[in-house]
């Protein structure tokens, strides 16, 4: 248990919908990080925020949206979605606001499913 | 364009072998790079992290290399278990101009590892 925590484990919705996926940090840890995982792409880092603030962002569309709150935790919002969009969706955390060579505990992912 | 290329893409080898995995980076300028295991449906377990000036890291039977002049990582197990089945990605990050590396992560595909009994 790397004690990052994903809410939903499992999402189902159709297409066009929006959907909101919720991660809490570890204890202490400041910083999160959002990543796709899909079979034909791996691993991509979407985005990451640093104590509420936006502080990089990857491969992360247009439709899709994050932000942290005051309690640390973080919501990534995926909006009219497409079948493409169905992936495990991680979230990380780390202690370190730059992201350098500290180590990044990620949750158990969200399974999404765009049908 | 940065990247990060993986060999093998697939390997199985027998409980109690040893296994060298590669990896080849062209990212630039170079921050650090990171060994991770990753069972089917889990999230990613660090295994190892280096910076520029590392070349050798181990955590248990995993043992990380670095050759930062080549760009060529290595991931050595040893003794393998059947635990270790997983999948081993690396992943590379890179400086942004202000000198900190955030979110400038590059990941390879992985290598996927099978060990039989």
């Amino acid at each position: 248990d790397s004690g990052v925590t994903q809410t939903p484990k499992h999402l189902i919705t159709a297409t066009g919908q929006r959907v909101t996926l919720r991660c809490s940090p570890r204890s202490g840890d400041l910083s999160v990080y959002w990543y796709q995982q899909s079979l034909d792409q791996g691993l991509q880092f979407l985005i990451q925020y640093y104590n509420g603030e936006e502080r990089a962002k990857g491969n992360i569309l247009e439709r899709f949206s994050a932000q942290q709150f005051p309690d640390l935790h973080s919501e990534l919002n995926l909006s009219s979605l497409e079948l493409g969009d169905s992936a495990l969706y991680f979230c990380a955390s780390s202690v370190d606001p730059s992201g350098g060579a500290r180590e990044q505990f990620f949750g158990p992912g969200t399974r999404l499913t765009v049908l | 364009k940065n990247q990060v290329e993986q060999s093998p893409q697939s390997l199985i080898i027998l409980e109690g072998k040893n296994c060298t995995l590669q990896c080849n980076y062209t990212v630039s300028p170079f921050s650090n790079l990171r060994w991770y295991k990753q069972d089917t449906g889990r999230g990613p377990v660090s295994l190892t992290i280096m910076t520029f000036s590392e070349n050798t890291k181990s955590n248990g039977r995993y043992t990380a290399t670095l050759d930062a002049d080549t760009k060529q990582s290595s991931l050595h197990i040893t003794a393998s278990q059947l635990s270790d089945s997983a999948s081993y990605i690396c992943v590379v990050s890179a400086l942004n101009a202000g000198g900190t590396s955030y979110g400038k992560l590059t990941f390879g595909q992985g290598t996927i590892l099978t060990v039989h009994p």
